[in-house]
Formats: structure tokens, sequence, C-alpha cells
């Protein structure tokens, strides 16, 4: 139990052009969800947290009309990376909280973003 | 700096020896966690301790917490190729509310040599 998936697990797009990934969690219902961005051989950086129903927390210096996320559903987050410049590479993570345990997030698989 | 960071930063040690990782933290928590991530995948949670609780076991992991020294271990013991990845400590330094959030150290690089 306590699967959360992502899509695409990669994507190329060129630069200037908004790239979607989905997070959903496939066995429980996640009352938070939330998005990091790790750099090569780095740790994670919490980008947001969203709460299903209500706006995203960005944390400080992550620009939310950048990265929009939408937590529409129970099981379902989605970030977009709007005007995506090389400087947007990275490998995105979400991760989810919620079902029988909520003091553990489960990690989706990951996205690398590669824009050139 | 970060709430939690690892030491060492990397380790590289033979299938069969213990690795043990360090970390430490700076405010008081609710818990500790760490995870595992292979190369370019998601992380995996191995175990939670709680600010209560000074050592726990699964399976071939044995973490403790000093909670005096701000502090954490993660000895995994009987080492196999197949533990070579990255790990993090996590600490959930939360009072309520719903701004929850766990805070990510650096991470030790693990390589088990065959």
């Amino acid at each position: 139990g306590a699967v959360v998936s992502q899509h695409p697990s990669w994507v190329i797009c060129k630069s200037g052009t908004s790239v979607k990934i989905e997070c959903r969690s496939l066995d429980f219902q996640a009352t938070t969800m939330f998005w990091y961005r790790q750099f090569p051989k780095q740790s994670l950086m919490l980008m947001a947290t969203s709460n299903e129903g209500s706006k995203a927390t960005y944390e400080q210096g992550v620009e939310k009309d950048k990265f929009l996320i939408n937590h529409a559903s129970l099981t379902l987050s989605t970030l977009t990376v709007t005007s995506a410049h090389p400087e947007d590479s990275s490998f995105y993570i979400c991760s989810a909280r919620g079902g029988r345990r909520t003091d553990t997030q489960y990690f989706g698989p990951g996205t690398r973003l590669t824009v050139l | 700096s970060q709430q939690g960071e690892e030491d060492p930063q990397a380790l590289s040690i033979q299938e069969g020896e213990n690795a043990t990782m360090n970390c430490s933290y700076k405010t008081s928590i609710n818990n500790l966690q760490w995870y595992r991530q292979n190369s370019g995948r998601g992380l995996v949670h191995l175990i939670l301790i709680r600010s209560n609780e000074r050592e726990k076991h699964s399976g071939r992991l044995r973490v403790t917490l000093d909670t005096s020294k701000k502090s954490s271990s993660l000895l995994i013991t009987a080492s196999r190729a197949a533990d070579t990845a990255s790990y993090f400590c996590a600490t959930d330094a939360n009072r309520g509310g719903s701004n929850y959030k766990l805070t990510f150290g650096k991470g030790t690089l693990l390589t088990v040599n065959p």
C-alpha cells in the first residue's frame, strides 16, 4: 500500500513552453501533497505544500506564478512549470501524506525535466 | 544551514561490512526519519524514530536517536551491493496546523563494493 505515481517519468521540452507533471496517490487519499526539486547529488528542496481544495503554500524563493500547483482531488496534484527555461531543468519529486500513517511521506518516482 | 545534516557525505565499503551514517539537527523534533534514494529514483521510507525513542530496528537497519545531542545514526549491517544508494535523514519539527513538512539533510552516498 501507499503507492505514489508520477507522470511523466521524464520530459524534454523547448525553452518557453509549459510542462505539466502529475502526481497521484494510487491506494490512499492524500490529505497533503508536497513538491520537491532536486539537483544532481544534492538534497531535496521543498518547493510547495498543497492541501486538497486549497491554494498551495510555497516556500520562500519559489515563484508561484512559474510553478503552478493544483490539488483538485484527494488523489491528484499537478505541477506546471510555465515558460520553462534551461535553469528549470531538474528532478522533480512529489510526495503524499495520508492514509493510515500521517507521520510519513510517500514519494513518487520523480520526473526528470530537461529544458533545451 | 539545513535542519538535518548527514555525515559522511560519501561512504565506500566492501560487501559484508557494516555502514554507519550520522545525522545532526538543530531544533527539537517530533520524530526523525531515514529515507533511501537509488540514483534517479524517488525516495523510499526506511524507518521512523520518535523523539521519546532511543533505538529502533528493522531488519538489517538499526537507528539510534540522541535528543540531548540532537543526532541520529543509521547502521546497516552485513551490507550488500544492492544497498548502494543515497541515504537521507528528515526531521519532523512541526507544531501542528496545516503547514506540516519534513526537512531533509544533504544525504550520504553509500557505495557497497561487491
